[in-house]
């Protein structure tokens, strides 16, 4: 059964604070994703992986770093948590290929920054 | 601003009743994905379509891709329950994906 997993299902963090969200995949996938989830806005993408210690920058990048060292681990960086980085974080794997393969999501981060 | 736009953004009906969700944008897309979502988890997918004027039916759901592949509809028969959920439509050209905001769907029962 493939799974993605997420190292917190709930954060509280303070402004300022640098923040660790860890995904880990079971599926030996190529590509994995990092999301942004907010009401009214559906999913936002922020980064991007094609592989180990390959990244590209999605549609909202600012703010945030990855890292991928490992490729079943894929980490977001908030180098410095702002209140408007509150949100839910979700994490997605899938095979190397056009962008009609399925996606696989993790269970999400709800992160709230006070 | 949304490069697929979905509507309605609520819907609640009676169990058994018919819903449909449209999915529009004026771009191409080379495939259109079609995801569930309920509370505290990540989206599934339900279907991709990937030719224009294509349908597929997954038991009481029915997915279309318009013929000029800009937009998509879904339609639920007889719904239960169990369909209630967060509904989004993905447009994918290259490597990601586009998604719209999404369409809650309640069905009481």
């Amino acid at each position: 059964d493939v799974k993605v997993t997420q190292s917190s299902r709930y954060l509280v963090k303070r402004t300022g604070e640098k923040v660790f969200l860890e995904c880990v995949q079971d599926m030996d996938h190529e590509n994995m994703f990092w999301y942004r989830q907010d009401p009214g806005l559906g999913l936002r993408l922020i980064y991007f992986s094609y592989d180990v210690k390959m990244k590209e920058k999605g549609d909202i990048p600012e703010g945030y770093s990855v890292s991928r060292e490992k490729k079943e681990r894929f980490s977001l960086i908030l180098e410095s948590a702002s209140t408007n980085q509150t949100s839910m974080y979700l994490c997605a794997s899938r095979f190397r290929g056009g962008g009609g393969r399925e996606q696989y999501f993790g269970p999400g981060t709800r992160l709230t920054v006070t | 601003t949304q490069l697929l736009e979905q509507s309605p953004q609520f819907l609640s009906i009676q169990e058994g009743e018919n819903l449909t969700v449209y999915c529009n944008s004026s771009s191409v897309f080379s495939s259109l994905q079609w995801y569930r979502q309920e509370p505290g988890e990540g989206p599934v997918l339900l279907v991709t379509v990937v030719t224009g004027g294509e349908v597929k039916k997954l038991k009481r759901l029915t997915f279309q891709f318009g013929d000029a592949r800009k937009d998509s509809s879904l339609h639920i028969t007889a719904a239960q329950p169990g369909d209630t959920g967060l509904y989004l439509c993905a447009g994918s050209n290259d490597y990601k994906l586009s998604f719209g905001a999404g369409t809650t769907v309640t069905v009481r029962a």
